[in-house]
């Protein structure tokens, strides 16, 4: 059965510095999501993402972050500086019809564990 | 804007016991709800979905969820549970109009032995 994929799984850096978390969709998935997790809190949306351009975004997601499709089969979210607060763990998501089908279903990867010091 | 209610932290079950894990929402629209699954380690998996038709919604593992109108209620159930269902289950919900998913904060289920 197909999966998402998402590496590192545990990322560590130090604050202010720059982090790329890295997603691999679904093969013939045409929408991509991120999400995160903070410890003991909600799963939140930041992200969607769709024909190389973003299509949703949250309050969460300023200007610190931005999403890249850079090749056929890989799916980027870039922290530019990070914050202690950006500590989580981050979903990488995708589907194949996105708000074209109300029916449509969201798969998830494993996750990166985002760890700012 | 939407939300999802999941009252229970932690919700404890003998194996071979019915479960239930409680699920409500709140939308401008009509509803299309959705139960993951996430095990330790992994990410959050899809159990099953409702969009419109038969209250009583079919989904992975032996999973079941009644979908209520009138209670604006989605309840997550299996008639047996097994120790292997110990995880942390997420109630999300999906407004016409947008592609976002947002999540109730997670109801641990531990089925004991």
């Amino acid at each position: 059965e197909p999966e998402v994929t998402q590496t590192p799984s545990h990322q560590v850096t130090q604050m202010g510095q720059e982090v790329i978390l890295r997603c691999v969709p679904i093969s013939n998935h045409l929408y991509f999501y991120w999400y995160r997790q903070i410890l003991g809190q909600k799963v939140e949306f930041l992200v969607s993402f769709y024909n190389n351009e973003i299509s949703e975004k949250s309050e969460i997601f300023d200007d610190q972050f931005s999403v890249e499709r850079p090749d056929g089969s890989n799916f980027t979210l870039k922290i530019r500086s990070t914050k202690l607060e950006d500590s989580a763990m981050y979903f990488c998501a995708s589907s194949d019809s996105g708000l074209a089908d109300i029916t449509d279903t969201q798969y998830f990867g494993p996750g990166t564990r985002l760890t700012v010091l | 804007a939407q939300s999802v209610a999941q009252p229970e932290d932690q919700v404890n079950v003998a194996e071979g016991n019915p479960l239930t894990v409680k699920c409500t929402y709140s939308v401008s629209g009509n509803p299309y709800l959705f139960w993951y699954v996430q095990y330790p380690n992994r990410g959050l998996q899809f159990l099953l979905k409702y969009i419109t038709g038969d209250n009583l919604v079919k989904g992975s593992y032996g999973f079941e969820a009644e979908f209520n109108k009138s209670q604006t209620s989605f309840h997550l159930k299996k008639p047996s549970a097994l120790v292997s269902d110990s995880a942390l289950y997420f109630c999300a919900v999906r407004d016409w109009g947008y592609s976002t998913l947002t999540f109730g904060k997670g109801t641990m289920l531990l089925v004991s032995p």
